[in-house]
């Protein structure tokens, strides 16, 4: 079993929906990151979070460290938002992030 | 600012021979990772240097290595090239005791 699971791994949605995208994992971490990576292969660092919710224009992050469980939403979905989402999770003393698979959003205009 | 460097951005070898890719971090970060990102497979961590030494290491063959130098850029080294090392590799720096990793825009190297 992967130490960081990610929901769905694909997602095709309409322009202006609601979008989710869940990761939960099963090791204890420092931090945890929300990627977005585009087609060309550049990373880009969205959130990072150690507690509970943050937000940068239409996109939301939050974190229950009880339930090891993070969730990304994307309100009113764009075209430009299409990219493949990834959840990775740092424990802390090893220094490096250990990666979900990723969520392949596409939006449809 | 200038973001996390990397050389070059594409390189093409074959099989049995050597490649070293470099990175460059942002001013003032120490902490140098490498990560893979092979074709189908999710980001998978290479090596952490920080402060000039290795501080951990991914589950990668002897063949993968690397060092940082005094200015805190980086150089990862894969000896005997294999045709699964085909990917994307993946550069990011931080502070020391930051957490949040900035990263490059990668090396894809293909192994024929």
């Amino acid at each position: 079993k992967n130490e960081v699971e990610q929901s769905p791994q694909n997602l095709t949605a309409q322009e202006g929906e609601f979008i989710t995208i869940n990761c939960s994992y099963s090791v204890g971490i420092s931090a945890l990151h929300w990627l977005q990576q585009h087609p060309g292969g550049g990373i880009v660092s969205l959130f990072m979070l150690s507690s509970g919710k943050k937000k940068h224009g239409r996109l939301i992050a939050t974190i229950n460290i009880q339930e090891k469980h993070s969730s990304l939403h994307i309100t009113a979905s764009h075209p430009r938002d299409s990219a493949v989402y990834i959840c990775a999770v740092l424990r802390g003393s090893q220094g490096n992030l250990i990666f979900g698979k990723g969520t392949k959003l596409s939006v449809k205009p | 600012e200038a973001g996390v460097t990397q050389s070059p951005t594409h390189l093409i070898k074959t099989r049995g021979q050597q490649v070293t890719l470099r990175c460059s971090p942002i001013s003032g970060h120490t902490s140098v990772y490498w990560y893979q990102q092979a074709l189908g497979l999710g980001l998978q961590f290479l090596l952490w240097y920080d402060e000039g030494e290795e501080r951990n290491r991914g589950n990668f063959p002897p063949r993968f290595s690397g060092r940082q130098f005094p200015n805190y850029s980086s150089e990862l080294n894969v000896n005997a090239l294999e045709l699964e090392d085909s990917a994307l590799y993946l550069c990011a720096s931080s502070q020391t005791g930051e957490e949040t990793q900035y990263f490059g825009p990668g090396t894809r190297l293909l192994v024929l």
